[in-house]
């Protein structure tokens, strides 16, 4: 069965540090450019994070310099460590499959298989 | 910044009749559009990409048009099943979702 499974959500302070993982399974991992991408309670999506089949790595303002994406293609396994994190950064995390759209832009994917999330809640 | 508008917040439909929920964008994003479909306590699924084009396995009665800036998902006769909320991704210019339309029952 094609799907991705999220792991490693919690409860941190604000400061922490959390990791969270993705398995994959069903398709060639190593062939997909994969993604993070966040969903505070009761609001919209926000991307979170890229990673390219090559290793390149992308991410938005709100967290680039605090959280890192990686990739380990021989545990076809997806990560994403979150440091020095505030109460904003509180969601669900899913990991998703992104799917080149052809804008040619600088980003440009749109995410064809999601995972069904985990929760990282920031609080003291 | 692009900025995605979708409209309206919430719409009410009775089964079987017909939905149309818009999406627009605050400068042309082409047909970089996909259209996603949430159900509570669900990851996203992928409707339609390239604004008009549906995904694997995604029943004809959802379509999507539009290019440039203003854009439509239609789900021509909805099913129980149906009832959710819908987000529009722009990939033209960054990767940004529009804030969602609750589709629920009337």
């Amino acid at each position: 069965e094609v799907q991705l499974v999220e792991s490693g959500g919690g409860l941190v302070q604000p400061g922490g540090s959390l990791r969270l993982s993705c398995a994959a399974s069903g398709f060639t991992f190593s062939s997909y450019d994969m993604h993070w991408v966040r969903q505070a309670t009761g609001k919209g999506l926000e991307w979170v994070s890229a990673i390219g089949t090559a290793g390149d790595t992308y991410y938005p303002g709100s967290v680039k310099g605090r959280f890192t994406i990686s990739r380990e293609n021989a545990k076809n396994s997806l990560y994403l460590q979150m440091n020095s994190l505030r109460a904003g950064d509180t969601a669900v995390y899913y990991c998703a499959r992104g799917r080149v759209g052809g804008s040619g832009s600088y980003l440009d994917w749109y995410f064809d298989l999601w995972g069904r999330g985990t929760l990282v809640t920031v609080s003291s | 910044e692009i900025v995605m508008t979708q409209s309206p917040a919430t719409l009410s439909v009775s089964p079987g009749e017909r939905a149309t929920l818009s999406c627009r964008a605050s400068q042309s994003v082409s047909s970089n559009l996909a259209w996603y479909q949430q159900k509570p306590g669900q990851a996203p699924r992928l409707l339609i990409y390239g604004a008009s084009t549906r995904a694997t396995g995604i029943p004809a009665r959802f379509s999507g048009s539009g290019s440039g800036t203003e854009f439509t998902l239609t789900i021509s006769s909805l099913q129980s099943e149906d009832f959710a909320v819908y987000y529009c991704q722009q990939y033209n210019n960054w990767l940004l979702f529009g804030q969602g339309t609750k589709l629920e029952i009337k």
